[in-house]
C-alpha cells in the first residue's frame, strides 16, 4: 500500500464549477501537507502549505486537512480553464523538504 | 520564475551508457534536489545537496550519483543507464530545508529515454 493515495483522474468539470481534489494517507505521523499544481511539460509549483489539521484559504483555493480520517482536500472555487493542470498532494513528517512524500497527481480539465 | 535551468531538456540514449544531467541555478540557494517523476508514482527524491560538496541520498538513490562543486550547479549521473531509469527528472532548489515560507522551486524537467 502506498503511503499517499490520489485518484489519477482525469477529472473534467465545466468552467465556474467547484472542484474537489482529495488524497488519503496511511502514516499518522504526517504533519505537513501541501498541494502543488503542475502544468503540462512544466515543473510543479507550490499552491498551498498547511501544518496539522484545519483549513487554509488563499483566494479561490481552500485546503482542508482531517488528520483523524487521514484525508486532505483541495477545493477550487469558480474554476477557470487556466486551472487545467495536474494537482499533486504531498506530505511529510517534519518540515524538511527532503522528507516529502508526493501523491501521483490528479489531472484536472476545466471546460470553457 | 526562479532561475533554474535543466539541461538537456530531452535525451535518448542506450542501455549501459553513462548519462549526466545538469541543473543550474542563478538564485544562490543552498539546497538543491533531484527528483524523478513516473506515472503512478508521483515525484520521488533521488539525491539532494545542502551545500557545496555536501550531498545525501533520497528515497530512490540506487544507480545514481550526484556532485556539487559549485553553489549554482548540481549534476546527476547515471553511471550505466538502464531502461528502468527512463523518466522525467526534475531539479528543485530552496533557500532553507523547510517548506513553510521558503518552498522548493522546480525546473521544467529533463525527459530521459533509455532504449
Amino acid at each position: 500500500q502506498k503511503e499517499v493515495e490520489q485518484d489519477p483522474g482525469p477529472l473534467s468539470v465545466p468552467e465556474g464549477a467547484i472542484v474537489s481534489l482529495n488524497c488519503t494517507y496511511s502514516n499518522s505521523a504526517f504533519q505537513y501537507f501541501m498541494w502543488y499544481r503542475q502544468y503540462s511539460r512544466k515543473g510543479p509549483e507550490l499552491l498551498m502549505y498547511t501544518y496539522s489539521s484545519g483549513n487554509k484559504e488563499d483566494g479561490r483555493f481552500t485546503a482542508q486537512v482531517d488528520k483523524s480520517s487521514k484525508y486532505i482536500s483541495l477545493f477550487i472555487r469558480d474554476s477557470q480553464p487556466s486551472d487545467s493542470a495536474t494537482y499533486l498532494c504531498a506530505m511529510s513528517t517534519d518540515s524538511s523538504a527532503s522528507k516529502i512524500i508526493f501523491g501521483s497527481g490528479t489531472r484536472l480539465s476545466i471546460r470553457p | 520564475d526562479a532561475g533554474i535551468t535543466q539541461s538537456p531538456r530531452h535525451k535518448v540514449t542506450e542501455t549501459g551508457t553513462p548519462v549526466t544531467l545538469r541543473c543550474h541555478q542563478t538564485e544562490n540557494h543552498r539546497y538543491m534536489y533531484w527528483y524523478r517523476q513516473d506515472p503512478g508514482h508521483g515525484l520521488r527524491l533521488i539525491h539532494y545537496s545542502y551545500g557545496v560538496k555536501d550531498t545525501d541520498k533520497g528515497e530512490v538513490s540506487d544507480g545514481y550519483s550526484v556532485s556539487r562543486s559549485k553553489t549554482e550547479d548540481f549534476l546527476l549521473t547515471l553511471e550505466s543507464a538502464t531502461s528502468s531509469q527512463t523518466s522525467v527528472y526534475f531539479c528543485a532548489i530552496s533557500e532553507s530545508p523547510g517548506q513553510s515560507n521558503q518552498p522548493q522551486h522546480f525546473g521544467d524537467g529533463t525527459r530521459l529515454s533509455i532504449l
